[in-house]
């Protein structure tokens, strides 16, 4: 059973455009949340975190929002730029930090059109 | 080039033979990670040692499966009598003291294809 889904297998979105990624959970005991950004050929690179006690994160041109009760997070990339393609993986760790290791997402494909 | 370093990238081998990869963390990052990607799914936990002890072990990991951090730096994994459910994508990770645990520097792979 997939405890971290992302329904949505690729996304295509135009330069300049607002880019929107879903991700749903459903362990309860997930309280810190991560989105991963993975080229072809490379190992995923960290993008952006969210700990369950805030309800968003922004960097730059990336914010992640979690709503809890619905478990339920997003990661919005504005404005969208060719390098944002990739494939991104949301993760999430239960309280304690996370020494068994992060609960991927099977990913969504992002591909921003010119 | 400091980053996470894997090797071999990739290897090819017949069923029932034992592989071994080796993962090189960044220097002086104390926590390493082994995850396992197949096609299609994210990466799947598979062990994390803290320096040289190995604190936990998933489910994923059967009795073939084998990893060692002797000296706290390198890692090895090793799988023997492979099977063809082996294929994967074998990532390493690694995370130093003081930043979080879930934010993890990977390296870019071994592809292990079982014939």
């Amino acid at each position: 059973d997939q405890q971290v889904k992302q329904n949505s297998p690729s996304l295509s979105v135009q330069e300049g455009r607002i880019s929107i990624l879903n991700c749903d959970y459903t362990n309860s005991m997930f309280d810190y949340f991560l989105w991963y950004k993975k080229y072809p050929a490379e190992g995923p690179t960290f993008l952006i975190s969210i700990s369950s006690i805030k309800d968003k994160n922004e960097d730059g041109r990336f914010t992640v929002f979690l709503n809890k009760s619905a478990k339920h997070l997003s990661l919005h990339i504005v404005p969208s730029q060719p390098g944002d393609s990739a494939v991104y993986f949301c993760a999430a760790s239960e309280a304690g930090g996370g020494a068994d290791g992060l609960t991927f997402g099977k990913g969504t494909h992002l591909i921003i059109q010119p | 080039d400091t980053g996470v370093s894997q090797d071999p990238r990739h290897k090819i081998t017949k069923r029932g033979q034992n592989v071994t990869f080796r993962c090189d963390p960044i220097s002086e990052h104390n926590r390493l990670y082994w995850y396992r990607q197949t096609l299609g799914q994210g990466p799947e936990f598979l062990t994390y040692f803290q320096n040289e002890a190995q604190l936990e072990k998933s489910r994923l990991l059967s009795d073939r499966f084998s990893a060692e951090r002797p000296k706290g730096s390198f890692s090895t994994l090793e799988i023997q009598r492979t099977e063809q459910g082996d294929s994967a994508m074998y990532l390493c990770a690694s995370n130093p003291p003081g930043l979080s645990t879930g934010e993890l520097f990977f390296g870019e792979g071994s592809r292990l294809t079982v014939l």
